[in-house]
Parts: C-alpha cells; sequence; structure tokens
C-alpha cells in the first residue's frame, strides 16, 4: 500500500538555522499539506499546495517558512530561521480526494 | 471561523464497557466530519467519516446538525483501541481538504 514518507525522522537544529524537512507524498496525490504538532498540543495546519502553488496558509505559516516542490515527487517545508517555538512534530499529508494520508512525521527540536 | 472541540483529554474504559468519545464543532456552512486515530508508534490515519456512514471496527459516529456533535461510540471497547482519537473538520468538498483537528482524546482501555 502506497504510504507518505518524511525524513528525517528526527532534527536537532540550533536556533537561527535553516532547516528543510522533506516528504514524498502518494504518486497519484495532487494535493499536499503540512501541519504541525507542538507538545501536548492538538494538530495545525500550516499550509497547503496544489497545482504548483500555495492554495492556503495559516497564520503560522509566516515568511519564515517555505513550501517547494522540486521535482515530480519531493514536497519540502523549509524554515528559514528557527526558533525554539518551531519546536514541533511537523506531518506532511496527501490526498487525492476526501482523505488525508499522513506521513510518520519529522520531529523537530530547536536548541 | 471553523473549530473542533473535543472536552475530554482522555478517557478510560474497562474492555469490554461502551466508549463514547465526544467532539462538538462549530462552523456556519455544512462541513465533512472524520475522525482520525493515532496508534501508539503509527501515524494518523483516517478512521471514519460522516458521509460514508461506515462502521469501521466496530465505530460509528453520527452528525448531529441541531446539536453540531459527532460523537464517535463504540459498544464494546477493545484493548487495542487504545490510541489517540482526533474529531476533525473540513469546510471543503472535492479534493482539497483544509482539515482543522480537535485537540485529541486519549482513549485508554483497560483489560
Amino acid at each position: 500500500e502506497p504510504e507518505v514518507t518524511q525524513t528525517p525522522s528526527h532534527q536537532v537544529t540550533q536556533m537561527g538555522q535553516e532547516v528543510i524537512l522533506r516528504c514524498v507524498p502518494i504518486s497519484n496525490h495532487l494535493y499536499f499539506y503540512w501541519y504541525r504538532q507542538i507538545l501536548g498540543q492538538k494538530v495545525e495546519f500550516l499550509v497547503s499546495f496544489y497545482n504548483n502553488e500555495i492554495s492556503e496558509k495559516s497564520e503560522i505559516f509566516d515568511d519564515q517558512f517555505s513550501v517547494e516542490r522540486p521535482d515530480g515527487s519531493n514536497f519540502t517545508l523549509k524554515i528559514r530561521s528557527t526558533k525554539l517555538e518551531d519546536s514541533a512534530m511537523y506531518f506532511c499529508a496527501s490526498s487525492a480526494e476526501r482523505e488525508l494520508f499522513f506521513g510518520e512525521g519529522s520531529r523537530l527540536t530547536v536548541l | 471561523a471553523q473549530r473542533v472541540t473535543q472536552p475530554e483529554k482522555l478517557l478510560s474504559v474497562f474492555k469490554g464497557a461502551p466508549v463514547e468519545l465526544k467532539c462538538n464543532y462549530s462552523y456556519s456552512g455544512s462541513p465533512e466530519l472524520f475522525w482520525y486515530v493515532q496508534y501508539s508508534r503509527q501515524r494518523l490515519q483516517l478512521l471514519l467519516r460522516h458521509i460514508s456512514r461506515e462502521s469501521i471496527k466496530g465505530f460509528t459516529a453520527d452528525l448531529n446538525k441541531g446539536e453540531t456533535s459527532f460523537h464517535l461510540k463504540k459498544p464494546f471497547a477493545q484493548e487495542e483501541d487504545s490510541a489517540m482519537y482526533y474529531c476533525a473538520l473540513s469546510p471543503n468538498s472535492g479534493g482539497y481538504q483544509k482539515v482543522t483537528f480537535g485537540t485529541g482524546t486519549k482513549l485508554q482501555v483497560i483489560p
């Protein structure tokens, strides 16, 4: 069964450093998403991506964040200058119709 | 604005007892409602959605528009039901799904 895959599973970085989280969505899906979950809190929508552009983003997704689909398979989330409060689990998801398929998440720890 | 409320952070029940995980939502239109589940060390995955009216793993959920609720129920809890359960809402129909999650309820089934 096809799955969404994410790398790395865990990344530790220093505050102010750039981080890129990678995702390979399910191949025939057209819609891509990033969500995050700060420890002990709910899963929050960050951004959705369709047809090579952002279709919607939340207020969390400020200028420090960007997404890209550099080739036909990868979907990346970049955080330009990480802050302590960016520490969270980041989930990539993709969909073809109504169901979201999630990756296992990338845990980001900012020191 | 759309909001999903899950009032219980933790619900503990004995094996064989009935389970009801509460979910209330706030949205002015006609949303789609979902339940997602996350078993220990596994990814977030769709359990069921209101439009399909299915019973999955013995769970059912009925959309009550009058009470704006979408409670998840199972008549007899099993140990393998222990997991985090997230109620979720999407205002969209069609392929794109901006899903808003509740804070989640941890279901603990005691043997």
